[in-house]
């Protein structure tokens, strides 16, 4: 399974457009990247999934290199509600195995 | 519409109990999955089920057993339970399938069920 780094920690404030990036350098040719967002006392909501380029639907971007080794979840204009713990997985989904690693604390001030 | 939902939301067991936790959807997926959340710590996989009939060993299945009893449930088993197995646990189900598609794979979670075991 491939190990993925992602910042601990990032702040930002309201209307701000947030980038967390996570380094995935083993990322096999299977693999997907794919993120979640977790609120206090709730399960994860899934937010984003891609394989390479770019990938955007209604609440964030995704973007992916061609070498695929890191990629970048963005977030246009937060707000206080976005302040949520966001994980970045890779793995082969079609295997189910997926690896939750230690996620990014977002914190969006006002 | 419930989605997923788990029973119980809370419990604290003593050394040596069993318990079971139980979890449903109603989404009609084929997949359905159960992790544990220590505090400060990501999800780790315990054990998932890809399809109706068949359950496989994720990343920490030791201490733990499976049922799908149904394409519906997906429960689990502490046989004795210890303080190590405190923790949050959370039931998921995807559509599942082999092509890779979001739509496939997003995982759908439930509330989760607080244990402590004393």
């Amino acid at each position: 399974l491939a190990k993925t780094t992602q910042p601990i920690s990032m702040d930002s404030y309201e209307g701000q457009e947030v980038n967390i990036t996570c380094s995935h350098n083993n990322i096999a040719t299977n693999d997907y990247i794919t993120w979640y967002q977790q609120f206090p006392s709730q399960g994860p909501r899934f937010i984003i999934q891609g394989y390479k380029t770019k990938v955007t639907n209604e609440v964030a971007s995704l973007f992916i290199p061609a070498d695929r080794k890191s990629s970048t979840l963005s977030l246009p204009r937060v707000s206080l509600s976005d302040t949520a713990v966001y994980y970045c997985l890779v793995g082969d989904v079609r295997w189910r195995q997926l690896t939750f690693g230690s996620g990014t604390q977002l914190t969006v001030l006002p | 519409n419930a989605g997923v939902t788990q029973t119980p939301k809370f419990q604290v067991l003593k050394t040596g109990q069993s318990m079971t936790l139980q979890c449903a959807q109603d989404m009609n997926h084929n997949s359905m999955y159960w992790y544990r959340q220590d505090p400060g710590m990501g999800l780790r996989l315990i054990y998932y089920s890809a399809s109706e009939g068949t359950t496989d060993k994720g990343e920490v299945p030791n201490g733990y057993n499976v049922s799908r009893l149904n394409k519906r449930e997906f429960s689990l088993r502490l046989e004795s339970a210890a303080p190590s197995q405190t923790s949050v646990y959370f039931c998921a189900s995807s559509v599942g399938g082999t092509s890779g598609s979001a739509v496939e794979n997003e995982q759908f979670f439930g509330p989760g069920t607080r244990l402590t075991v004393l």
